[in-house]
């Protein structure tokens, strides 16, 4: 069965500076990533998604997260953070079979500093 | 547009009542799921259905009853059995049954005990 691990609860960046959340997941065989991000009191919006090919992933709202298989890792970046970008944010991993689910780490919440 | 409409966006239970959240989507997909979440927590799947007239458990479906009559429709009734059943609910839909397809969200039920 898979696994996911988002190791950093909390994460306070300045406004205009660059950012890396981390992501860690377990699973024998290639897995379907995702990067969601969720607005207090509202659902999970997909940022992207990884399933296969390139290695780099470019999403919405200028974000982009890279599969490394050695690290185990597919680390959610943006160069420059906006004050909007504060939110949850969340990995999650899948697999191919179709008896599978989606599973959910348990979030990072992204503090902005004006 | 096309999406997931849950209601009421807020509710409250009384001590030993049922209650019943909504989910309805029109994105003519076949897998439905629902998700409990609590600080700190993540996502934790109650129930998902892959077809209609069909369901299976999740991790924590003890205290939830689920039904799934029409493809679009997929309510959850959180019973008197559940003892702790302040918390966001999340209802999630994709076009695949399994966990290589991204899911859709709709924009959750806070439920809350009087």
């Amino acid at each position: 069965a898979q696994s996911v691990t988002q190791p950093d609860i909390h994460i306070t960046v300045s406004e205009g500076a660059s950012l890396e959340l981390r992501c860690n997941y377990s699973y024998g065989a290639t897995p379907y990533l995702f990067w969601y991000v969720q607005s207090p009191g509202q659902g999970l919006q997909l940022l992207l998604k990884y399933f296969s090919g390139d290695t780099l992933v470019q999403g919405i709202k200028g974000f982009e997260a890279e599969f490394k298989r050695s690290q185990s890792s597919f680390n959610l970046r943006k160069p420059s953070v906006h004050w909007s970008d504060a939110a949850e944010y969340f990995c999650a991993v899948g697999a191919s079979s179709s008896a599978s689910k989606i599973i959910f780490g348990s979030g990072t919440r992204l503090s902005i500093r004006p | 547009d096309g999406g997931i409409t849950q209601s009421p966006k807020y509710l409250f239970r009384k001590e030993g009542q049922n209650v019943t959240l909504s989910c309805e989507q029109n994105l003519n997909h076949d897998a439905m799921y629902w998700y409990r979440q609590d600080p700190g927590q993540g996502l934790r799947l109650i129930y998902y259905s892959q077809i209609v007239n069909d369901f299976q458990k999740g991790d924590i479906a003890e205290g939830y009853s689920v039904s799934r009559e029409k493809k679009e429709s997929f309510p959850l009734t959180v019973t008197s059995a559940q003892k702790n059943p302040t918390a966001f609910y999340l209802c999630a839909s994709s076009s695949g049954n399994g966990g290589n397809q991204p899911q859709h969200f709709g924009d959750g039920t806070r439920l809350s005990i009087l």
